[in-house]
């Protein structure tokens, strides 16, 4: 079981807009910044956005990060058939001492 | 162009010990925090350990804190994960990854340990 919890999976049709939510706690999203992560299968994770709503550079705009109390999204627009992934939130918890993870949300383009 | 490379997986015997390492280039890896995290087959990121740059700060998850030792050679730009008291379920692909908890910028292309008999 997650400290964080996402959704296991997020389907939408390509071109249209996606969101994947990732719901903590204070001690974790509710008191630190929250990045996500793409998977493409077969491949080592990487960073979409961090601090919540920053792009590393590289990043295209359509992916965006927002955060609202113990709860972060990921925004995903102008979906493409290459953006089918797992996708994972992450940030540190406080009372854990630890840093923690969603437990991954698979996204299909239809 | 920065990269990590991690070594040292393979397949050990459920008490046994692993040590692992992650080679990084192309940053002054010196400057920068890590950690390593895993990922059980067909399931999700499991962040272990996180390692500040001058090895004065350290965090481990419950799961293998007192099994898992997090150390640096900032001489040699590497990164180490010793596992002592392996079981089953550390079976998985291991990462190191750069930067703060869970600002991971960079992840190295993972080395796979089986615990098995």
């Amino acid at each position: 079981q997650s400290v964080l919890t996402q959704p296991p999976s997020v389907s939408a049709a390509p071109g249209q807009k996606v969101t994947i939510s990732c719901s903590g706690s204070s001690s974790n999203i509710g008191n630190n910044y929250v990045s996500w992560f793409q998977q493409l299968p077969g491949t080592a994770p990487k960073l979409l956005i961090y601090d919540n709503n920053k792009r590393p550079s590289g990043i295209p705009d359509r992916f965006s990060g927002s955060k609202s109390g113990t709860s972060a999204t990921l925004g995903i627009t102008g979906l493409q058939t290459g953006d089918e992934a797992d996708y994972y939130c992450g940030t540190w918890d406080y009372s854990l001492s630890a840093g923690v993870f969603g437990g991954g949300t698979k996204l299909t383009v239809l | 162009e920065v990269q990590l490379v991690e070594s040292g997986g393979g397949l050990v015997q459920p008490g046994g010990s692993l040590r692992l390492s992650c080679s990084a280039s192309g940053f002054t890896f010196s400057t920068y925090s890590m950690n390593w995290v895993r990922q059980a087959p067909g399931k999700g990121l499991e962040w272990l350990s996180f390692i500040s740059g001058s090895s004065t700060t350290i965090y481990y998850a419950d799961a293998v804190k007192g099994r898992f030792t997090i150390s640096r050679d900032n001489a040699r730009n590497s990164l180490y994960l010793q596992m002592n008291s392996l079981r089953a379920e550390d079976t998985a692909v291991f990462f190191c990854a750069r930067g703060p908890v869970a600002d991971f910028d960079y992840w190295g292309q993972g080395t796979l340990v089986t615990v098995s008999s």
